[in-house]
C-alpha cells in the first residue's frame, strides 16, 4: 500500500503552460507539505498545510497555488510555467508535531522546455 | 540561508566497513533531528530520529550521534551492505519552527562490494 503517491511522475510541458500535480496520502495524518528538489539537490519547502488550513507559506512565486480539498489531499497547481521552475516536487505528510518525521512521495519530475 | 550543512557530498565505503555521514547546523533553537536515505527515482525515506534529550539513539545497524555543544550529529551505518548506498540527508526542526524542517543537501553513500 502506498502511504504518500503523488501523479504524474513524470511531467515535461513548455513554457507558458498550466499544470497539476496531484498528492494523496493514506496515513491518517493531518499535515501535508510540498517541497521542491532544485538541482542543486536542496530539499526546500514550499507549502504545509494542517488539515485543510495553509499554515507554511514560503517564498514562493504566485503562479504556484495549492490547494487541499480534505485532510487527505494535497495539490500543486503551476500557472504560466517558466523554465526556472524545471525541478523534482515531493510531497510529504506527518502528523501536526514538530518532532513527527514526514513521510514523502516518490516526487514528480517536472521539465519546462 | 542554510540553516542544515552537509559538506561531504559523497563518501565511499567498503562492504562491512564504517560508513559515518556527518550533518552541521546552526540554529541552537534545533532540537529534533532526522535521517533520510534516498534512492534514484523515489522519494526520501525516514531512517532514524533523534531528540535534543539524547545524545545518541540507535536502531539496527544505524547509529545517530548528537553533538549539541558543536552542533553537530552523525549517522554511523555499520556494518555497511552495498544496498545502504543512497543519497542521505539529515533535517532538523525545533517546536518554534512548526512543522517546518530544515534539510541539508545529502551526501552520497557508495558501498563497494
Amino acid at each position: 500500500d502506498t502511504a504518500v503517491s503523488q501523479t504524474p511522475k513524470y511531467l515535461v510541458t513548455q513554457m507558458g503552460n498550466d499544470k497539476s500535480i496531484k498528492c494523496e496520502q493514506n496515513l491518517g495524518h493531518d499535515t501535508m507539505y510540498w517541497y521542491k528538489q532544485d538541482s542543486k539537490k536542496f530539499l526546500k519547502i514550499m507549502f504545509s498545510y494542517n488539515n485543510k488550513e495553509l499554515i507554511i507559506n514560503e517564498t514562493v512565486p504566485n503562479r504556484f497555488s495549492p490547494k487541499s480539498p480534505d485532510k487527505a489531499h494535497l495539490n500543486l497547481h503551476i500557472n504560466s510555467l517558466e523554465l526556472g521552475d524545471s525541478a523534482v516536487y515531493f510531497c510529504a505528510s506527518s502528523r501536526r508535531s514538530y518532532n513527527s518525521p514526514l513521510h514523502f512521495g516518490n516526487g514528480t519530475r517536472l521539465t519546462v522546455t | 540561508d542554510q540553516q542544515v550543512k552537509q559538506n561531504s557530498p559523497s563518501l565511499s565505503v567498503q562492504e562491512g566497513r564504517i560508513s559515518i555521514l556527518n550533518c552541521d547546523y546552526t540554529n541552537s533553537m534545533f532540537d529534533y533531528f532526522l535521517w533520510y536515505k534516498k534512492y534514484p527515482a523515489e522519494g526520501p525515506t525516514f531512517l532514524i530520529s533523534i531528540s535534543s534529550i539524547k545524545d545518541k539513539n540507535e536502531d539496527g545497524r544505524f547509529t545517530v550521534f548528537l553533538n549539541k555543544s558543536a552542533k553537530h550529529l552523525s549517522l554511523h551505518i555499520v556494518p555497511s551492505q552495498p544496498g545502504d548506498s543512497a543519497v542521505y540527508f539529515c533535517a532538523a526542526s525545533a517546536l518554534n519552527t512548526g512543522n517546518q524542517f530544515y534539510f541539508g543537501t545529502g551526501t552520497s553513500l557508495t558501498v563497494i562490494p
